[in-house]
């Protein structure tokens, strides 16, 4: 079975500070791993994914992810924070190839930026 | 249109009423989602479609049916609901087989009274 946790559902950077969203999972078979961000009153939008070769993947709007096996974890993070970086976000994992189309969903972290 | 869309983007509604949410997939995509999103509580999977045949229903009630007629459409009929069930209805799409990303609609927040 698979699971995701995202440590913190809520964090909390200034304006210009690191941010870093942790995601950690169980998988029994290779992943594929995915973080969607999540603006008031809209749905999910994908901001990168991970499914194989290079482990650092970057994603829009600044963001990066890097998948790290023997941690089991697949850390956001962005250099500097903008304000329109609040949003929720969500970690997914996905039993990579032979997908039946089903993801599992961390339960979120909500993002506030401090001017 | 491009990517995912639904209709409507808000509904209230009683409990005796019954309504319909609609979903199109303008990406050629051959498997199509429902999901629940309560305030509080994590995104809850409620139905998957895959070319238009239902694959899993995660123990969801009966007033809750949906409706796949082709692999572009996806509706979710709504019947005596109860007030719980007031919550964000998202909708999304994927390609099974090659590309595994869903991509997610806009939602309909449903308030049921």
């Amino acid at each position: 079975a698979q699971s995701v946790t995202q440590l913190g559902s809520h964090v909390s950077v200034s304006e210009g500070a690191l941010v870093l969203l942790r995601c950690n999972y169980s998988s029994s078979v290779p992943p594929y791993l995915f973080w969607y961000v999540q603006y008031p009153n809209q749905g999910l939008q994908l901001l990168l994914k991970y499914t194989t070769g290079a482990t650092l993947v970057k994603g829009i709007n600044g963001f990066e992810a890097e998948f790290k096996k023997s941690e089991t974890s697949f850390h956001l993070t962005k250099p500097s924070a903008h304000m329109s970086d609040a949003a929720e976000y969500f970690c997914a994992v996905s039993p990579g190839s032979g997908n039946t189309g089903k993801l599992i969903f961390g339960q979120g972290t909500t993002l506030q930026v401090k001017p | 249109e491009t990517g995912v869309t639904q209709t409507p983007r808000h509904l209230v509604m009683g409990m005796t009423n019954k309504k319909s949410l609609k979903c199109e997939q303008h990406l050629g995509h051959n498997a199509m989602y429902w999901y629940k999103q309560s305030a509080k509580k994590p995104l809850e999977l409620m139905f998957v479609y895959n070319f238009k045949e239902q694959t899993e229903n995660n123990s969801v009630p009966s007033r809750f049916s949906p409706e796949c007629p082709n692999s572009s459409h996806l509706f979710l009929h709504l019947h005596t609901l109860q007030p719980e069930d007031s919550a964000l209805y998202l909708c999304a799409s994927s390609q099974v087989g090659r590309e595994e990303t869903q991509y997610f609609g806009p939602g309909t927040r449903l308030l049921v009274l």
